[in-house]
């Protein structure tokens, strides 16, 4: 199972907005709506930002928002601001009703 | 607030074996998917594996499919894995995580802090 690909980086000012692409295949993130988002910060667990590609858990701030087209998927952080510089995941269900992760994509807020 | 606590980590030789567990609290263990994941050092996530509610059904990433054996006692609230045949390439710090469905591996809503496995002569 191949790894769903990112950008290794992307970065912007605060306030700017960024988006975070998520490239997978017909058979992951082009098969489901199951496209969840993940933060992570340096030496601690990955905290869930988005899931079913578009939906934010409760307590994540409305400035995270995810869209699919096709078989890419996006994150995009409007109004960023310096905490929200980390390292940013996407996953997808896949047919073979396992779980794939892209390679992640560090953001960094200048 | 629910609870996710991994132990079970440490220094193994390759080829040897080493069992993880993950204990679950704050939320009714069964009626969740649960699974593991790991981050090899400076690297990304990797899904490894998810067994259903019910342990009815398993699921393992090709890496580890054979090697690994995921498991759970509901009685005790506790998620395991099994893992064999261990590899350099197995080092990693490993994570369980909820699934916010019964059935399959997807939404991890909730992780636990890690526990590392280092595998090396």
């Amino acid at each position: 199972q191949s790894a769903l690909t990112q950008p290794a980086s992307v970065s912007g000012s605060p306030g700017q907005s960024i988006t975070i692409s998520c490239a997978g295949t017909r058979n992951d993130v082009g098969a489901y709506n199951y496209v969840s988002w993940y933060q992570q910060h340096p030496g601690k667990a990955p905290k869930l930002m988005i899931y079913e590609v578009s939906n934010r858990p409760s307590g994540v701030p409305d400035r995270f928002s995810g869209s699919k087209s096709d078989n890419t998927a996006s994150l995009t952080i409007s109004g960023l601001q310096p905490e929200d510089e980390a390292d940013y995941y996407c996953s997808s269900y896949t047919r073979r009703s396992t779980l794939v992760f892209g390679g992640g994509t560090r953001v960094t807020v200048l | 607030e629910v609870h996710l606590l991994e132990s079970g980590g440490g220094l193994v030789q390759p080829g040897g074996s080493l069992r993880l567990s993950c204990a679950a609290s704050e939320f009714t263990f069964s009626n969740y998917a649960m699974n593991w994941v790991r981050q090899a050092p400076g690297k990304g996530l990797e899904w490894v594996s998810a067994i259903t509610g019910s342990a009815g059904s398993t699921y393992y990433a090709d890496s580890v499919k054979g090697r690994f054996t995921i498991s759970r006692d509901n009685s005790k609230n506790t998620l395991y894995l099994q893992m064999n045949s261990l590899r350099v390439e197995d080092t990693a710090v490993y994570f369980c995580a909820r699934a916010s469905t019964v059935v399959a591996p997807r939404n991890l809503d909730y992780w636990g802090q890690g526990t590392l496995v280092t595998v090396s002569s």
